[in-house]
């Protein structure tokens, strides 16, 4: 088993550029999420998704669009890059959560995103 | 407003000794709460949870503490080993609120110096 496997690993943009960022995970998680990390900030919640075919806000959504077509793959866009959008983002996936059931996130290896 | 507060950016100890990493959150509506551990270059991987009915875990050489009056829990490793060396981040949820949802503090770099 991969686990949760993130493409690409680097890479640079120019501002007002677009890119998608792919996940994919084989443990055949309902949950799948999208974080950034940015120096001194922790993990922030950007999007996530409960489901095939559904996606929710987190706590920094703007400026990022997600999919979710596939149970296994969970899509980020970045429609027109901005340098505050230069982080590390990480993808996540879970079972689903219950109110008497937490399952761990396992998390992708990041991928290094620098707009300039 | 910071929810999870990981008030130490960086600890360094020395091998053998404990290690102890704390954190501190706001809202007493969270009654789960996780440790991750991050290397460089790699993404965070689960190292251990309580929740809210208990105020102590432990696994192997680690053990979180839960003081829920004091709205704390701390991370144990003894004995800390250098392999150990890498950013803990403290995570916490409402189980029964938005239960997708994980508050992450900011992180603290643990060195383990042989």
């Amino acid at each position: 088993n991969a686990g949760v496997t993130q493409t690409p690993k680097f890479r640079v943009l120019k501002t007002g550029q677009s890119m998608t960022l792919l996940c994919a995970q084989d443990m055949n998680h309902e949950y799948m999420y999208w974080y950034r990390q940015d120096p001194g900030m922790g993990l922030r919640l950007i999007h996530y998704s409960v489901g095939e075919g559904t996606t929710a806000k987190g706590e920094v959504p703007d400026g990022y669009n997600v999919s979710r077509l596939k149970k296994q793959n969970f899509l980020l866009g970045l429609e027109s890059a901005a340098p505050s959008q230069t982080s590390v983002y990480f993808c996540a996936s879970s079972y689903r959560q219950g109110s008497s059931y937490n399952s761990p996130l396992h998390f992708g290896n990041g991928t290094r995103l620098t707009v300039t | 407003d910071q929810q999870v507060k990981q008030n130490s950016p960086s600890l360094s100890v020395q091998e053998g000794r404990i290690s102890i990493l704390n954190c501190d959150y706001t809202n007493s509506m969270f009654d789960y709460f996780l440790w991750y551990k991050k290397y460089p270059a790699e993404g965070p991987t689960f190292l251990i949870s309580i929740s809210s009915i208990k105020d102590k875990n432990e696994d192997g050489r680690f053990t979180v503490f839960l003081n829920k009056s004091a709205k704390h829990l701390s991370l144990h490793i003894v004995p800390s080993q250098p392999g150990d060396s890498a950013v803990y981040f403290c995570a916490v949820k409402n189980s029964g609120g938005s239960n997708y949802k994980l508050t992450f503090g900011k992180g603290t770099l643990l060195t383990v110096n042989p």
